[in-house]
Parts: structure tokens; C-alpha cells; sequence
């Protein structure tokens, strides 16, 4: 069975500290791990699939990284309009595709 | 326009009750889903199809049945609601099984 744990379950920083979030998994062959960013009350946004250890994708402030055991979600110089849920899932190779979801990491950025 | 729309928007309905919430996509893809998100659960998968004539069951699907009426639209049906039934329910594309695109949710509320 598909795991994902995501550390910490919240996380507030100041206006500039940048920080990491962490998103461990076991699944019986990675065939891709997303990330999400969602706003109260609203459907999750995508932000990065990551496909194999050692790949790194960024966008704006954020830097996905990702191993064999887990992914980080690195966030520098973060602003109040990062403060929101970040999702991780796992998809394995096997059938589905289903995606396999952990409880998210609520983030909040204090100006 | 929204890529993946979801209507109505919020509910609240009674316990016994039959429930429909539709979701209707312009993305052009073949594969939908459907998840229920609850307080510290995270994201968990009722149902999903990869085409009009193939149609799986998810994780939690027991008290759900879905319907995919073409392509665009794939529905989500409560025979008869109860309490428990209460939370965030969200429609996701996806082409080739890749990166699943959220619909805005819709927020039930079971008396």
C-alpha cells in the first residue's frame, strides 16, 4: 500500500525565512510525485511533478527536490501570499494511476 | 473560463436525502476523478473513470455511485445522504494518467 507523510503538519515563518517542507513515501514503484498548493475552500493547484531521484524543478520562490525515500518543498524568501496547504502525492506504476495524497503541510507566512 | 467546473458550489441537505454533484471539463480529457477531503484526512479517492464505458471504484466509495454521461461530465451521486457523507468533494482531469487538473470543490453539509 501507497504511504505519504508530510512534516510538518504547520509550519509559520516570517517574510523572508526560508525554510523546507518535507514529504516521505513508500510506494511499490514511483512513477511520479506531484505537488499542490491549495487555498482555503479551493480545489488544489498544481505546482511540479517530479519523476525520478535527483530531479529538481522551480518556480518563482519554490524548489522541488526529490530522493528515493522522499521530496522537499523548499521555499526562499517566502511572502504572505505563499501562506497556504502544500499537498504531496505519490502515483505508483502499477495500474491506476492513482494518486495517493498526504494530509499536507498548512503553511503561514507572517509579514 | 475554468478548465473543470463543478456545480453547485455548496450544499447543505438532509439525512436520507438523494444528492448529485456534476463536474464538467473543456480540457479535452479522457480520465476523471472524484475525492472527498475531510478535516486531517487529506484527499481520498471515491471513484474514477477512464472513459465513458469504464468506470472503478476508489478507495472509499461505498455510499457513492457516479455516472459519466460523455467525455466532459462525470457525476457523483449520495442515494441517501447522512452526516458523515459531510465534507469537501472534488472533480480532477487528467490526460495519459499524468497530472491531475482539481475542479474548485463543492462543500456538503449533511443534517
Amino acid at each position: 500500500e501507497d504511504q505519504v507523510t508530510q512534516s510538518p503538519e504547520a509550519l509559520r515563518l516570517q517574510e523572508g525565512e526560508s525554510s523546507s517542507l518535507n514529504c516521505s513515501y513508500t510506494v511499490s514503484g514511483l512513477r511520479g510525485l506531484f505537488w499542490y498548493r491549495q487555498d482555503p475552500g479551493k480545489g488544489p493547484e498544481f505546482l511540479f511533478t517530479l519523476y525520478s531521484a535527483g530531479e529538481e524543478k522551480e518556480k518563482e520562490r519554490l524548489k522541488a527536490t526529490l530522493t528515493k525515500k522522499e521530496s522537499f518543498l523548499h521555499i526562499t524568501a517566502p511572502k504572505p501570499e505563499d501562506s497556504a496547504t502544500y499537498l504531496c502525492a505519490v502515483q505508483s506504476g502499477a495500474g491506476s494511476y492513482q494518486l495517493t495524497f498526504g494530509k499536507g503541510t498548512k503553511l503561514s507566512v507572517i509579514p | 473560463d475554468a478548465d473543470v467546473t463543478q456545480t453547485p458550489r455548496n450544499r447543505i441537505t438532509k439525512t436520507g436525502k438523494r444528492i448529485m454533484l456534476e463536474c464538467s471539463q473543456t480540457k479535452g480529457h479522457d480520465r476523471m476523478y472524484w475525492y472527498r477531503q475531510d478535516p486531517g484526512l487529506g484527499l481520498r479517492l471515491i471513484y474514477y473513470s477512464f472513459d465513458v464505458k469504464d468506470i472503478n471504484k476508489g478507495e472509499i466509495s461505498d455510499g457513492y455511485s457516479v455516472s459519466r454521461q460523455a467525455q466532459a461530465k462525470f457525476s457523483l451521486s449520495l442515494e441517501s445522504a447522512i452526516p458523515n457523507q459531510t465534507a469537501l468533494y472534488f472533480c480532477a482531469t487528467t490526460e495519459r494518467g499524468d497530472t491531475q487538473y482539481f475542479g474548485p470543490g463543492t462543500r456538503l453539509t449533511v443534517l
